[in-house]
C-alpha cells in the first residue's frame, strides 16, 4: 500500500536553510504536500505540488519533486525560530474521486538561536 | 485560521463511554475528512463524506461512525470508549473530493479516555 516517510528530527541555526525530506511509494500520487504543526495547533497547509512540476517556490519556501526516486523536499531558507514546528509531508491517495491523505510521521525541526 | 471549526477543543471521559465531535467545514466546502492523530500511529485517515454522502473510509473502527448533515456539518462518534482511542481528532474540508483539492485542517479535539 501506499507509504510516506519521512526522517523524525532536524536542528538548524537561525538563519540557515533547513531541508526536509520526505519519500513516498505510490508512483501515481499526483499531488503532494506539506503540513506545518506548531504545537497545540492544527495542521496548516503550507504548499503542495504537482507529479508534472520538478520544483515550487513559495517566498522562503522552496519543494523538490524527484518523480523517479520518489523523493520530495521541502527547504526553507533563512529559517527563524517560528519556523520551529513538525512538518508532514502527506500524498493523495490513488483511486478516482478519493481524496484524502497519506501522512508521513513527522519531521521535528528545532531552530536554535 | 484555516475557517474549519471544530468542537469541543478538550474532552475527559472514561472507558465504555461514548462522545460526539462535532466539525463545521469552510464556507462553501462540501468535502469533510476526519483524522485521528495519536503518538503510535501517526495521522490515519478515518472517513470521508461528500455533501452528505459518504465517500471514503480509512482505518475507522466499528466502533466509531460519522455522519455529514444537510448544513454540511459532520459528527464523528466514538462509542464504548478504550484507553487507546485518546488521541487528537482532526477534521479537515475541502471544496470537493477529488485529489485536486487542498484540504485545510481544523484545531482538533483532543479526546482522552481515563
Amino acid at each position: 500500500g501506499e507509504d510516506v516517510e519521512q526522517s523524525l528530527f532536524l536542528s538548524v541555526r537561525e538563519g540557515d536553510s533547513s531541508v526536509i525530506n520526505c519519500t513516498y511509494t505510490d508512483s501515481s500520487s499526483t499531488y503532494l504536500y506539506w503540513y506545518k504543526q506548531e504545537p497545540g495547533a492544527g495542521l496548516q497547509l503550507l504548499t503542495y505540488i504537482f507529479s508534472n512540476m520538478d520544483m515550487k517556490q513559495d517566498q522562503r519556501l522552496t519543494v523538490l519533486l524527484n518523480k523517479k526516486d520518489k523523493h520530495l523536499s521541502l527547504r526553507i531558507a533563512d529559517t527563524q525560530t517560528g519556523d520551529s514546528a513538525i512538518y508532514f509531508c502527506a500524498e493523495r491517495s490513488y483511486g478516482g474521486s478519493q481524496g484524502n491523505l497519506i501522512f508521513g510521521k513527522g519531521t521535528k525541526l528545532s531552530v536554535k538561536p | 485560521d484555516s475557517g474549519v471549526t471544530q468542537t469541543p477543543k478538550h474532552l475527559i471521559t472514561a472507558t465504555g463511554q461514548r462522545v460526539t465531535l462535532r466539525c463545521s467545514p469552510r464556507s462553501g466546502d462540501l468535502s469533510v475528512y476526519w483524522y485521528q492523530q495519536s503518538l503510535d500511529q501517526g495521522l490515519q485517515f478515518l472517513i470521508q463524506y461528500y455533501n452528505g454522502e459518504e465517500r471514503a473510509k480509512g482505518n475507522i473502527l466499528e466502533r466509531f461512525s460519522a455522519q455529514q448533515f444537510p448544513d454540511l456539518h459532520s459528527e464523528l462518534n466514538l462509542s464504548s470508549l478504550e484507553l487507546g482511542d485518546s488521541a487528537l481528532y482532526f477534521c479537515a474540508s475541502s471544496v470537493g473530493s477529488g485529489r485536486s483539492y487542498e484540504q485545510y485542517f481544523g484545531p482538533g479535539t483532543r479526546l482522552t479516555v481515563t
